[in-house]
């Protein structure tokens, strides 16, 4: 698993709250990812690092925001979710001979 | 838009069968592809990686292929067991510097019968 542990696993929240989503990584990677995977669109890109405060959007990246203060941790933040941020969210690092390794997920629901 | 599509969405073949799963990609100047696999409720599980330059990788009873001309990739499972039901996932990689990641087909739910 290259050393990634999400955090919180699952969560539930209410729609307007603030969440923060964690992705820690014990081996120094340059390169961290945030996916959201979706029954019917498979998995997308969030926002991505490619070091200490240096992010960029990805795909879909509108009403979520990230933070990359020290290299092993790459922080999610939903501002005010809403009910279409339910979802499996994935962490990945990229690895220097280009292979990715994913995180366990957070399974988050917003009611 | 760089596109990966995987077919077929779902397959179901007896234990003991060679199969074949199939992605394919629509612009060749990928940097790399990727095959992972998902248990459910689970997270991604890197199978092989090959890189533009290769043609093919193997591990154990699998083996992946890769032809940037025709934009395909094939992940062979010889001998497949009940423990191979999964949801396999190709996955390319377009940027050699790591920027806007994988980009991820929708994935094949396979089932083994025993």
């Amino acid at each position: 698993d290259a050393g990634i542990t999400q955090s919180p696993r699952h969560k539930v929240t209410e729609t307007g709250t603030p969440v923060t989503l964690r992705c820690h990584q014990t081996e120094n990677h340059r390169y961290m990812y945030w996916y959201r995977q979706d029954p019917g669109h498979g998995l997308r890109l969030i926002h991505y690092s490619y070091g200490v405060k240096d992010t960029d959007k990805g795909e879909v990246s509108d009403g979520y925001s990230v933070s990359r203060s020290k290299t092993e941790d790459f922080l999610l933040t939903l501002e005010s979710a809403t009910s279409s941020q339910t979802s499996v969210y994935f962490c990945a690092i990229w690895t220097g001979n280009t292979e990715a390794f994913f995180g366990q997920g957070t399974r988050l629901t917003v009611v | 838009k760089q596109e990966v599509t995987q077919i077929p969405a779902a397959l179901s073949v007896p234990e003991g069968e060679n199969l074949v799963l199939n992605c394919s990609f629509t612009d060749s100047a990928i940097y790399n592809l990727q095959w992972f696999r998902q248990d459910p409720g689970k997270g991604l599980t890197s199978l092989l990686l090959i890189q533009s330059s290769q043609r093919e990788q193997t591990s154990g009873r699998l083996n992946a292929s890769l032809d940037k001309s025709s934009g395909r990739s094939t992940l062979y499972i010889a001998a497949s067991q009940p423990g191979d039901s999964a949801t396999y996932l190709c996955a390319a990689l377009y940027s050699g510097g790591g920027a806007d990641g994988l980009t991820f087909g929708k994935g094949t739910h396979l089932i083994i019968q025993p």
